[in-house]
């Protein structure tokens, strides 16, 4: 019964270029939630998705940054162009159904770098 | 938004001691959930508390919502040096936002 699945585990990319992360949930979950953290910092919401749904996007920059969670396949956080101050650790959280009471499940992270 | 502000920012401590660290909020929340993050680490769920006044308690951890549900704590009876880490704490609807976290040291 694996938890949510989060690669790469590290992303070293240049300025300028893209960043893709990825997350597949928890078996049965079908709620994604994505957040980034920098150092000595707590989590900051970045969006919530459904399968194939955007829900809620007001944490994510309106430009550079994009996810999606189709219908097969992993949810993916893209960063295009990206710059050194998108250097954090971005983490997914999943849950069964919608609602902060039903707590989210979390991955380990990926943590970018931009060099 | 509703924010969440966490106290003390840090806490450092001896094995044995006790300690409580706090989630304030302006904002009424439905519920409230408890997390620790370790180094290297994704946060891991410790607890949701739903019903003002509720207590919880895990093992040496008990864990209070206020009365109005705008606030909560987090009580470590003789802390160990496993618990050192980063306590979250969290409350929304549809999404969750954290405090900014305590970070607890428990030295041997």
């Amino acid at each position: 019964n694996a938890g949510v699945m989060q690669n790469p585990r590290h992303l070293v990319r240049r300025r300028g270029q893209e960043a893709r992360l990825r997350c597949s949930p928890m078996k049965g979950h079908s709620h994604v939630y994505w957040y980034r953290q920098l150092p000595e910092e707590g989590l900051k919401f970045m969006v919530y998705l459904q399968k194939e749904n955007i829900i809620d996007e007001s944490g994510m920059p309106k430009e550079r940054f994009s996810a999606e969670f189709p219908k097969e396949g992993p949810s993916i956080l893209r960063i295009q162009q990206v710059v050194r101050g998108d250097s954090a650790a971005y983490f997914c959280a999943s849950s069964p159904l919608p609602g902060a009471e039903n707590g989210y499940t979390f991955g380990s992270g990926t943590r970018l770098t931009v060099v | 938004t509703q924010l969440l502000e966490q106290s003390p920012q840090f806490l450092s401590i001896q094995e044995g001691e006790n300690l409580t660290v706090y989630c304030n909020s302006s904002s009424v929340f439905s519920s409230l959930q408890w997390y620790r993050q370790e180094p290297g680490e994704g946060p891991v769920l410790l607890v949701t508390v739903v019903t003002g006044g509720e207590v919880k308690k895990l093992k040496r951890l008990t864990f209070q919502f206020g009365d109005a549900r705008k606030d909560s704590s987090l009580h470590i009876t003789a802390a160990q040096p496993g618990d050192t880490g980063l306590y979250l704490c969290a409350g929304g609807v549809n999404d969750m936002r954290f405090g900014a976290g305590t970070r607890l040291t428990v030295k041997p």
